[in-house]
């Protein structure tokens, strides 16, 4: 069975210092893995995704994830925050293996001025 | 404009009143799925479609149903909703599920409240 783990529930960082999402996964096969951002009352928007390619994944509005298969882990970071990265971000797990699609609980990051 | 949609956005209701949440997709996804989020759980899978005439359970489907009778419609009914599946719904659609490695694209939302 796959799941997700997203380690922290609430991060809070200063506005220009760099943010770390941290995401470990369990998967019995490769797995493809995405980070969703969802901002106030708004819907779900892709971040990036991993599909057995590069190992280090660029996203849009500078964010990066790297995948670690011998720590099974998907951490999300950004060099430099911005008060619009305030939001709730949830790390994604699948596999080809189960049809099923695991979302992690959600890390709210916070952004102080 | 590539979209999913989701009727109602809002809904109250009473204990036992059936109800559905429609699903559309104009992108000729094959996979569909609907997930509720609660607060500190994240989004958990209800059902989801590989394809037309085909679902499957996800995590949560208890008290929920599904169809898939055309490619891009697939309603969640709630036979006889109880207070405990006040939620907040969204339903999502993409190229492919499982192990592809395809964007889902997520509807709006429906907000559920059972008294």
């Amino acid at each position: 069975a796959q799941s997700v783990t997203q380690l922290d529930s609430h991060v809070s960082v200063s506005e220009g210092t760099p943010v770390l999402l941290r995401c470990n996964y369990s998967s019995s096969y490769s797995p493809s893995l995405f980070w969703y951002v969802q901002h106030p009352n708004k819907g779900l928007q892709l971040l990036l995704k991993y599909t057995s390619a590069a190992t280090l994944v660029k996203g849009i509005n500078g964010f990066e994830a790297e995948f670690k298969k011998s720590e099974t882990s998907f951490h999300l970071t950004k060099p430099s925050a911005h008060m619009s990265d305030a939001a709730e971000y949830f790390c994604v797990v699948s596999s080809w293996r189960d049809d099923k699609i695991i979302f992690g609980k959600g890390t709210r990051l916070h952004i102080l001025p | 404009e590539a979209q999913v949609t989701q009727n109602p956005r809002y809904l109250i209701t009473v204990t036992g009143k059936k109800l559905t949440v429609t699903c559309s997709q104009n992108m000729n996804h094959e996979y569909m799925s609907w997930y509720r989020q609660d607060p500190g759980l994240g989004l958990r899978q209800i059902y989801y479609s590989m394809n037309v005439e085909v679902t499957d359970k996800g995590d949560v489907p208890e008290g929920y149903k599904v169809s898939r009778k055309e490619k891009r419609n697939f309603p969640l009914i709630l036979e006889s909703p109880s207070p405990n599946q006040t939620s907040l719904y969204f339903c999502a659609s993409s190229f492919g599920g499982g192990g592809s490695a395809y964007e889902q694209y997520f509807g709006p939302g429906t907000r559920l409240t059972v008294t």
